[in-house]
């Protein structure tokens, strides 16, 4: 039962321009998203998260979108550098389930300069 | 600050012998997971301890794997005996938040191949 799924597994993106990557999930109880991305060989790092209880949160050239009622969340990277090439998971979780991530399958990003 | 600190890096085993994985979180954190990715997957929760109790096991497959906190510090995870299907990486990540909300720092993992 894949309760987050991330139905891209690759995208390419040409230098100075926007990223999107989607995340879909089935579970209307989850209450807060996160986005992390991953380079070869390393563990995930945080990049942005956000509460159910918003519909858009902004850091720098990240923004993550959340349309509750089709349970669908995007991060926006604009404008998009070399440097964004990753792959990049979306995750979520139930406040009264201690903080446990279900992870998306993950969609790895190539940047072309 | 130092990171979420594993080893050993890579591990290559023969099916039904065992291994053990080390992790030692961030300072100060509380909260301690362990992760299985299995090759083009998602990470899965294997097992969570806040301090040294263990809060969430419910997808650790226990006939073979187990997992213990000494001292709500360092942690180590442990399969006996190990099968193909254990190849995968075996990622840590701390968390000094409320174990309902906040990102969870992870280490670089351990990367497990079973021949």
């Amino acid at each position: 039962d894949q309760q987050v799924k991330q139905n891209s597994p690759s995208l390419s993106v040409q230098e100075g321009r926007i990223s999107i990557l989607n995340c879909d999930y089935t579970n209307s109880m989850f209450d807060y998203f996160l986005w992390y991305k991953k380079y070869p060989a390393e563990g995930p790092t945080f990049l942005i998260s956000i509460s159910s209880i918003k519909d858009k949160n902004e850091d720098g050239r990240f923004t993550v979108f959340l349309n509750k009622s089709a349970k669908h969340l995007s991060l926006h990277i604009v404008p998009s550098q070399p440097g964004d090439s990753a792959v990049y998971f979306c995750a979520a979780s139930r406040y009264n389930q201690g903080g446990k991530l279900i992870f998306g399958q993950g969609t790895e990003l190539s940047v072309k300069p | 600050e130092a990171g979420v600190a594993q080893s050993p890096r890579y591990k290559i085993i023969e099916k039904r012998q065992s291994v053990a994985f080390w992790c030692n979180p961030i300072s100060g954190h509380a909260t301690l997971y362990w992760y299985q990715q299995i090759l083009g997957q998602g990470p899965k929760l294997l097992i969570q301890f806040q301090n040294n109790g263990v809060v969430d096991d419910s997808q650790l497959p226990k006939d073979r794997f187990s997992a213990e906190r000494l001292k709500g510090v360092d942690s180590t995870l442990k399969i006996q005996p190990a099968k193909l299907e254990d190849s995968a990486v075996y990622l840590c990540a701390s968390s000094d938040r409320d174990p309902g909300f906040g990102e969870q720092f992870f280490g670089p993992g351990t990367r497990l191949t079973v021949l």
